[in-house]
């Protein structure tokens, strides 16, 4: 069955310093991967996706990710963090065609640091 | 630019008590969702819909949740009856279909006395 993992439930930065947050997931074949931010009390807005291709991948607000095969990961990353980033990141799964439900994982609350 | 519209926004019920939830999404998308979203986890989907046809309700707690979407656009999602696990965000998205993104509307926060 596929599952995705964040290990982090709770991550705090200082506004301007870098930002990595870690997702793995199980899957048999080449998955399509998405990173979700969701603001509090609000949906989820996409940020980025990976369905194949280049391996790194760019989204909106300055983020981006790097999907790695051989570690089943897929972890998000921004060089310089701003005080509105913080928020909710979820990353999910889907297998593509018809049936594209997405698996998310639990979750990493982002806070950050004046 | 489009958006998933949800209402209400947020909604206040006792236990036992019938609630329903209603979602409009970005038009011609022809697949829309119900996820379901217990604080401190990531949404769960409860049902898909493939224009009016249900493609996986395999997660929707059938003896008091139901859904449809009769005419393939907007739909309703509802608890009858309402209980205290049932506290949660619910999640209206909808998509273009076959690998396309999933865009979600703001959610309706129900809270279950």
């Amino acid at each position: 069955a596929q599952s995705v993992t964040q290990p982090d439930i709770h991550i705090t930065v200082s506004e301007g310093a870098s930002l990595e947050l870690r997702c793995n997931y199980s899957y048999g074949a080449t998955p399509y991967l998405f990173w979700y931010v969701q603001s509090p009390g609000q949906g989820l807005q996409l940020l980025l996706k990976y369905f194949s291709g280049d391996t790194l991948v760019q989204g909106i607000k300055g983020f981006e990710a790097e999907f790695k095969r051989s570690q089943s990961s897929f972890n998000l990353r921004k060089p310089s963090v701003h005080w509105s980033d913080a928020a909710e990141y979820f990353c999910a799964v889907a297998r593509g065609g018809a049936t594209n439900k997405l698996i998310f994982g639990t979750g990493t609350l982002l806070a950050v640091q004046p | 630019e489009a958006e998933v519209a949800q209402s209400p926004r947020y909604k206040i019920t006792e236990k036992s008590q019938a609630v329903a939830f209603w979602c409009d999404p970005i038009s011609g998308h022809a697949t829309l969702y119900w996820y379901r979203q217990i604080l401190g986890q990531g949404p769960e989907l409860l049902v898909q819909f493939q224009d009016e046809s249900v493609v996986d309700d395999s997660q929707l707690p059938k003896d008091r949740f139901s859904a449809e979407r009769l005419k393939g656009v907007d739909s309703t999602l509802k608890i009858q009856p309402a209980e205290l696990g049932d506290s949660a965000m619910y999640l209206c998205a909808s998509s273009p279909g076959g690998a396309g993104i999933q865009y979600f509307g703001a959610g309706t926060r129900l809270s279950v006395l």
